[in-house]
């Protein structure tokens, strides 16, 4: 497809579950971000990947996240060991490279933690 | 600390009328500015950069100003439609060294028919 892609859309998981989240971006682009919005809440950064550089992780919110991106493509993040807290969507981008490009945004996965 | 602010409060405005966002942030010094509209349930279009040698950026019916002694950039709607209702969101690079983008909370504008 032309856009990001993100699967699942929604998923309900229990607590103590580890979860994992795909993104498909776009083509070429070399920049691929995550993040997290909670109800009601602005974007919270996690993590970007440009190139074949090492990840920018500043904004992952405790050890039990991590993210890998293959072949400078597709992107999984890894929520081990979920907690309620983590219930938000999780949002990601890509852009032609990391800065001021313009970044296009996948409509995220709906995580819910019972 | 840097922040990034916008009008928590929704803005309503009557169809056909301008609608004005506003954003103000301190402590960057930022290059460019982003601005974004996020429908419900859907994630962020990219609307508007405008750089900081830019003090006004048109497209269509989209205004954007960057006024970086104010440290404030303002969004303008004009001839408001219901469909413009949406949540608006600016968004800046950070001048410490993480290139991803960080973004105000976002207002959200509701067009009255």
């Amino acid at each position: 497809g032309a856009g990001v892609s993100q699967s699942p859309s929604n998923k309900v998981t229990e607590k103590g579950k580890d979860v994992e989240l795909r993104c498909d971006p776009i083509s070429g682009h070399t920049a691929l971000y995550w993040y997290r919005q909670s109800l009601g809440q602005g974007l919270e950064f996690l993590i970007y990947f440009q190139g074949n550089s090492a990840p920018d992780k500043s904004g992952l919110p405790s050890d039990r996240f991590s993210a890998e991106r293959t072949g400078g493509s597709v992107s999984t993040l890894t929520i081990q060991r979920t907690q309620q807290e983590d219930s938000a969507v999780y949002l990601c981008a890509s852009s032609l490279q990391a800065g001021n490009q313009p970044q296009h945004f996948g409509d995220g996965t709906r995580l819910s933690i019972l | 600390s840097q922040k990034i602010e916008q009008n928590s409060e929704a803005l309503n405005i009557q169809e056909g009328k301008t609608a004005t966002l506003t954003c103000n942030y301190t402590n960057y010094s930022p290059a460019y500015l982003q601005w974004y509209r996020q429908d419900p349930g859907r994630g962020p279009v990219f609307l508007l950069l405008i750089r900081e040698n830019e003090k006004e950026k048109r497209k269509e019916r989209l205004k954007v100003t960057f006024d970086t002694t104010l440290k404030q950039s303002l969004f303008h709607i004009t001839a408001s439609q219901p469909a413009d209702s949406a949540t608006y969101l600016c968004a800046l690079v950070s001048d410490t060294g993480r290139r991803a983008l960080t973004f105000g909370s976002g207002t959200r504008l509701q067009v009255q028919p």
